[in-house]
């Protein structure tokens, strides 16, 4: 199993442009969930879903858009790039609540360079 | 004042050594507790949850105190490998994590 993994890797935009970070899990998870991470800070939830075909907003929602088309993905844009969204973006996923496991699983992240 | 502060180092320590560090949280409803590991450059990955009678494994041990708000994390005997930044969680009422900023953990030889 490849857990979570989230492409790109790395990328830089100009101020403006858009662009869309794809993350995939192969566990079945129900939850999927986008945080952001700057220095110093802890991570920031920015937009999560419960199940394929929903959303729901999370601490730091503005400027960036999300769908949860299938259960296996969730894309998160950003639909004109600032240089305050320079930061590291992880994707996670989770079993649902009831499971009783509340482990989240990581991808490796995508680091955003916003010029 | 953060929903969930860690002191964030970072902490020197000789291997071998015992070292410990507190998580304090502001929401005294807060449903549960974790710590995730996280190393330079890479992605949190859970450590162990925090239960309320505390935990243990192997050379970590996790304890939870309600009443003055905060858990801990204890690392006895510790090696090279265990140096990372150590997240501490809390999920709160809402059923949201809140990730503190971390704690910087440096294990010199």
């Amino acid at each position: 199993n490849a857990g979570v993994t989230q492409t790109p890797k790395f990328r830089v935009l100009k101020t403006g442009q858009s662009m869309t970070l794809l993350c995939a899990q192969d566990m079945n998870h129900e939850y999927m969930y986008w945080y952001r991470q700057d220095p110093g800070m802890g991570l920031r939830l920015i937009h999560y879903s419960v199940g394929e075909g929903t959303t729901a907003k999370g601490e730091v929602p503005d400027g960036y858009n999300v769908s949860r088309l299938k259960k296996q993905n969730f894309l998160l844009g950003l639909e004109s790039a600032a240089p305050s969204q320079t930061s590291v973006y992880f994707c996670a996923s989770s079993y649902a609540e009831a499971v009783g496991d509340e482990t989240q699983y990581f991808g490796p992240g995508t680091r955003l360079l916003v010029l | 004042r953060k929903e969930v502060e860690q002191d964030p180092g970072p902490f020197n320590v000789p291997e071998g050594a015992t070292v410990a560090f507190n998580c304090t949280y502001s929401n005294s409803a807060s449903q549960s507790f974790f710590w995730y590991r996280q190393d330079c450059r890479k992605e949190p990955k859970l450590l162990m949850s925090v239960y309320s009678s505390g935990n243990e494994d192997g050379r970590f041990t996790a304890q939870l105190n309600r009443a003055s708000q905060y858990i801990s994390l204890l690392i006895r005997d510790s090696k090279l490998s265990d140096s990372a930044t150590y997240l501490c969680v809390v999920k709160d009422s809402n059923y949201q994590l809140i990730w503190g900023a971390g704690t910087k953990l440096i294990i010199k030889p």
